[in-house]
């Protein structure tokens, strides 16, 4: 079974400054994990993704992840945050190749900037 | 492709109402999901399908939800009878491999008086 916690439901940073948003999961199996964005009244939209190979993950609009599977941690970055950032984040996992497994979210982050 | 396409937006119904919620896929997709987003649970997973087959649908939260998939490019959630707490925003997604990128429809806003 897997689940995923997101740590803190709403995050504030300022124009320019650096943007972490945290996740954790757990899996019974090797995972894949996700970060999905959600901006108002749309749908989810995939930002990246981990399944294998190498753990530093790169999506779009200069987000990137690293997968850490000491820490079972999959926290998301940007270096520099744009106002057009602001939205809701939300962290999933899944159980990777298993056979038998469904797509997790964790409660969301939503991310505020301020000018 | 136009996406996944949900129907309708908005629901504003009376306590008591059957509520039929529709989804189509996006061609050639093989899995579909249902999901529910509220401010106090967040984004729950109801029932997922493979090749129109429900394969889990332990996040159904009791018998008044039920769903189908009578073909690859159309599914329904359906509330029989609606309540209140049913009000959330519905969502379906599909994909077409397993445990990789899910496409999310726009979702419909369902309000239960």
């Amino acid at each position: 079974a897997q689940s995923v916690t997101q740590l803190g439901s709403h995050v504030s940073v300022s124009e320019g400054a650096l943007v972490l948003l945290r996740c954790n999961y757990s899996s019974s199996v090797p995972p894949y994990l996700f970060w999905y964005v959600q901006y108002p009244n749309q749908g989810l939209q995939l930002l990246l993704k981990y399944t294998t190979g190498a753990t530093l993950v790169k999506g779009i609009n200069g987000f990137e992840a690293e997968f850490k599977k000491s820490e079972t941690s999959f926290h998301l970055t940007k270096p520099s945050a744009h106002m057009s950032d602001a939205a809701e984040y939300f962290c999933a996992v899944s159980g990777g190749d298993s056979s038998a497994s469904k797509i997790i979210f964790g409660s969301g982050t939503r991310l505020s900037i301020r000018p | 492709d136009a996406g996944v396409i949900q129907s309708p937006r908005h629901e504003v119904t009376e306590m008591g109402q059957e509520v039929t919620l529709r989804c189509k896929p996006i061609s050639g997709h093989d899995y579909l999901f249902w999901y529910r987003q509220t401010m106090m649970r967040g984004l729950e997973l109801l029932i997922y399908f493979n090749n129109n087959v429900p394969i889990d649908d332990s996040g159904m939260p009791e018998d008044r939800f039920s769903a189908k998939m009578p073909n690859a490019s159309f599914s329904t959630l359906k509330i029989q009878p609606s309540e209140p707490r049913d009000s959330a925003v519905y969502f379906c997604a599909s994909t077409g491999a397993r445990n990789e990128k899910l496409f999310f429809g726009s979702g419909t806003q369902l309000s239960v008086l």
